[in-house]
């Protein structure tokens, strides 16, 4: 079983939509739930991490944890033909390294 | 805000030949530095940790003669692939750690990658 596991789409949306990207994770010793956007040939950057349960919430983006479940999901809002890229969510312990999910393409049509 | 630059940016290169790899951070110290191997169209896979003045950790199935990491100062990194097969084709990406603060991923910043091609 992966450490994490993530659907990599690809994911089609029309401009506007509310996009939902989900994540399932398997250790509960992980204490640190990330997620990453990356275009074309480029390195991933950092989006939105958060270290418990609950919501976050940095303006059309929202993060979402459920340590219970161990899932995490990111929420976008309003989305944008500039949105379209791969969505990565991530794990870590604190200090340790990052673990990847596979990554979500995303398409945002206009 | 924090930047890490990978030269070459692409390289292309023949079957056998070595290609070196380099990791800056350009405006902080990272006594850890991070890289990883991604395929088209899947995820990154962590291949080694890199230490300043420390041999490399590498992760299970990499070979470590084959990778060789040298991480000599505190804002350089160094992959070098040795013998390169066009199996070893793919986009290498690394990371920096920020060494003064918090080890949370916020003070991780990945470098843009080098995309590698064996012919």
């Amino acid at each position: 079983q992966k450490e994490v596991e993530q659907d990599p789409g690809p994911l089609s949306v029309p401009e506007g939509a509310i996009v939902s990207l989900n994540c399932t994770y398997s250790n509960s010793a992980f204490q640190y739930f990330m997620w990453y956007r990356q275009y074309s040939r480029k390195g991933p950057e950092l989006l939105m991490y958060t270290y418990s349960s609950g919501n976050k919430e940095d303006g059309r983006f929202t993060a979402q944890v459920d340590k219970s479940s161990k899932y995490i999901s990111l929420f976008i809002r309003d989305s944008q033909p500039s949105d379209s890229a791969t969505y990565l969510c991530a794990i870590m312990e604190y200090g340790n390294k990052l673990v990847f999910g596979a990554g979500t393409i995303l398409r945002v049509k206009s | 805000g924090a930047v890490v630059s990978q030269h070459p940016s692409w390289v292309i290169c023949k079957s056998g030949t070595s290609v070196k790899i380099e990791c800056r951070s350009l405006d902080f110290q990272a006594t850890t530095m991070f890289w990883y191997r991604q395929f088209p169209k899947q995820s990154l896979m962590l291949m080694a940790t890199s230490n300043e003045g420390s041999k490399a950790t590498y992760e299970q199935g990499v070979e470590k003669d084959k990778f060789l990491i040298n991480h000599a100062s505190l804002t350089l990194s160094t992959l070098t692939v040795t013998s390169a097969h066009p199996e070893d084709s793919s986009f290498y990406i690394c990371s920096a750690r920020d060494s003064v603060l918090s080890p949370g991923p916020e003070t991780q910043y990945f470098g843009p990658g080098t995309r590698l091609l064996v012919l």
